[in-house]
């Protein structure tokens, strides 16, 4: 069975540009998760798909970030525009019955 | 949902040592799970503990779950340079959100 993917697995932009990270599940999986890392700090929780319907974005920091599921199958994960502080690294996760998650490797974003 | 802390923040060892790190959480858990994140790479889920098992091994991972303390232990038996990397738990209330702590940054050294 294949993993959870994500792409790109790293991206340079500058800060006020536009990024939108992509996540494919496990498929069949109906939940899907957002995390980010930033800069040796705890793994930060961002959002939660249940099939194409979120769930949790409690910890969406602002509305500069936007999630979306089409059809509930990928999920996509745009941040515009960003800023410096948005460098991490952005996991993404789905399961079937919440319990023991899939990680994918995770994208790897630096704003300069 | 709740957020594991785990102690202590960073650990040095020599390759072939054992490594102890440990967890404390603060309400009641259905289970515990233990992750690992190599330095810029993805988390992988390395053993899961329910709250009525007291002990569980996994190859050279023991975990151990003592839910009167509300606290768990991983141990890394016999460490290589390959085990380098930042360890989470992460505390299951049944719930769907997994919360993570800042994690113990486990260096092996060669």
């Amino acid at each position: 069975e294949a993993g959870v993917t994500q792409f790109p697995s790293h991206s340079v932009i500058e800060k006020g540009q536009t990024v939108t990270l992509r996540c494919d599940p496990i498929s069949g999986h109906d939940n899907l998760y957002w995390y980010r890392r930033v800069m040796g700090k705890e793994i930060k929780f961002l959002l939660h798909f249940v099939k194409e319907s979120k769930q949790d974005e409690s910890g969406m920091p602002n509305n500069r970030f936007l999630a979306e599921r089409t059809g509930g199958t990928y999920s996509t994960l745009k941040v515009q525009p960003a800023e410096l502080e948005d460098s991490g690294v952005y996991f993404c996760a789905s399961s079937q019955q919440g319990l023991g998650y899939t990680f994918g490797s995770g994208t790897r974003l630096t704003v300069v | 949902s709740q957020q594991g802390e785990e102690d202590p923040q960073a650990l040095s060892i020599q390759e072939g040592e054992n490594a102890t790190m440990n967890c404390s959480y603060k309400t009641s858990i259905n289970n515990l799970q233990w992750y690992r994140q190599n330095s810029g790479r993805g988390l992988v889920h390395l053993i899961l503990i329910r709250s009525n098992e007291r002990e569980k091994h996994s190859g050279r991972l023991r975990v151990t779950l003592d839910t009167s303390k509300k606290s768990s232990s991983l141990l890394i038996t016999a460490s290589r340079a390959a085990d380098t990397a930042s360890y989470f738990c992460a505390p299951g209330t049944g719930g769907f959100k997994t919360i993570f702590g800042a994690g113990t940054r486990l260096f092996v050294k060669a």
